[in-house]
């Protein structure tokens, strides 16, 4: 089946350590997107990538890092610059053409900083 | 920035009709989506609208005035698994999507 896979569902780390969340897509799409969800909030866009080994700052990239070494993957770093790190944390693809192209979203990793 | 406007809570009975509203102020505009998202899961396409006018799918119809800057979401036949955050994105000017913080609609029997 094609589709957006996020690993691992629920993450709990220690305040201080970096940590990674992965997102993998088997829908050939070019563009991928991080966004955070807090209660009562939009979602806000973190990073996104509209092609392998390219990526663009969001609103909200302080504290956080991407890499796009394959069109498939498009793992977040959360870094301990990050201030607010608990969070539940969405990654979302389409195909990059842009206007009615749909995003479509993975099943989100609820990241808790202790 | 871009600002987009939701109410935040919803009940309705079940069978009922439920309409959310949706205003939004951005810069530029390529299209207003419409997504449902159940309690800590990922957010579903639900419509898309680009002119103005209703856009009709079953128990689901989205509207949109761009003069208005203004959208609705009227669903239906309310069912209880209906219940759920009903998102309103805006696609602006350089084609990000920015959400509204999501309307939470409580269907009761």
């Amino acid at each position: 089946d094609g589709g957006i896979t996020q690993s691992p569902k629920y993450l709990f780390r220690k305040e201080g350590q970096n940590v990674t969340l992965s997102c993998e897509q088997n829908l050939n799409h070019d563009a991928m997107y991080w966004y955070r969800q807090d209660p009562g909030q939009g979602l806000r866009l973190i990073y996104y990538s509209q092609i392998v080994n390219d990526f663009q700052k969001g609103d909200i990239a302080e504290g956080y890092s991407v890499s796009r070494e394959k069109k498939e993957s498009f793992p977040l770093t959360v870094t301990s610059a990050q201030k607010n790190p608990t969070a539940f944390y969405l990654c979302a693809s389409e195909t990059g053409g842009g206007g009615a192209d749909t995003q479509y979203f993975g099943p989100g990793t609820r990241l808790t900083v202790l | 920035g871009q600002n987009i406007d939701q109410p935040t809570e919803m009940t309705a009975t079940e069978g009922a009709i439920v309409q959310i509203n949706c205003t939004y102020q951005t810069s530029g505009f390529n299209g207003l989506f419409w997504y449902q998202q159940h309690a800590g899961e990922a957010p579903t396409f639900l419509s898309y609208n680009v002119l103005d006018g209703l856009e009709e799918k079953g128990r689901f119809s989205s509207f949109l005035s761009r003069s208005k800057g203004y959208s609705y979401l009227l669903l239906k036949e309310l069912q209880m698994k209906d219940s759920a955050s009903y998102l309103c994105a805006v696609r602006d000017g350089d084609y990000k999507l920015s959400f509204g913080a999501g309307t939470t609609v409580t269907v009761r029997a």
